[in-house]
């Protein structure tokens, strides 16, 4: 069975200075992985995804997440945190499209950003 | 149209009412989702429709109807909650049962008194 672990349930940073956010994740089968953000009492927003093509995935707002199959991680980074960046972040692991449809999701990454 | 649109974005009800949340989409999906999502926690999944069909029910309370009138349209009908129902409820879509990306609504904050 799929499973994600979110590393940490909270990170704060400097505006200014990178973000990582750290993801790992079990999967019997080809995992797509994605990494979604909520801002406080909004929906969620999907910032990138990975479906087995590049292992670098380049999402919205300068964020980006690398797919790691042996060290079984996706973790979500950006070079220059903003004020705006400041949500909850939620990585989700599902299997391949043979296998199930539902989305895993982590535990969550609160994301604090300092002036 | 790329946005999933949930109304109303918030909803106070007594334990005796019943209500109705609707989800709409106008992208061409035919899978679509209800969420339940407690602060501080990730969303739990509780319906799912496929081609307007009851997919799966995660062993949800039938104090919860869902329906899919059509295509479009998924409505969440409420019934004699309880004040521990009170959370935000997410609406999603996918283009089928796949793997590729929700669209997710922005939600109904639901306050049961």
């Amino acid at each position: 069975a799929q499973s994600v672990t979110q590393l940490d349930s909270h990170v704060s940073v400097s505006e200014g200075t990178p973000v990582l956010l750290r993801c790992n994740y079990s999967s019997s089968y080809s995992p797509s992985l994605f990494w979604y953000v909520q801002h406080p009492n909004k929906g969620l927003q999907l910032l990138l995804k990975y479906t087995s093509a590049a292992t670098l995935v380049k999402g919205i707002n300068g964020f980006e997440a690398e797919f790691k199959k042996s060290e079984t991680s996706f973790h979500l980074t950006k070079p220059s945190a903003h004020m705006s960046d400041a949500a909850e972040y939620f990585c989700v692991v599902t299997e391949a499209p043979t296998g199930t449809y539902k989305y895993i999701f982590g535990t969550g990454t609160r994301l604090k950003v300092l002036a | 149209d790329t946005e999933v649109t949930q109304t109303p974005k918030h909803l106070v009800m007594g334990m005796t009412n019943k209500k109705s949340l609707k989800c709409e989409q106008h992208m061409g999906h035919r899978a679509m989702y209800w969420y339940k999502q407690k602060a501080k926690k990730p969303p739990e999944l509780m319906f799912v429709y496929s081609y307007e069909k009851l997919s799966i029910n995660e062993s949800v309370p039938s104090r919860f109807s869902p329906e899919c009138p059509n295509s479009s349209l998924l409505n969440l009908h409420l019934h004699a909650l309880q004040p521990e129902d009170s959370a935000l409820y997410l609406c999603a879509s996918s283009q089928t049962l796949s793997v590729y990306g929700y669209t997710f609504g922005s939600g109904t904050r639901l306050t049961v008194v």
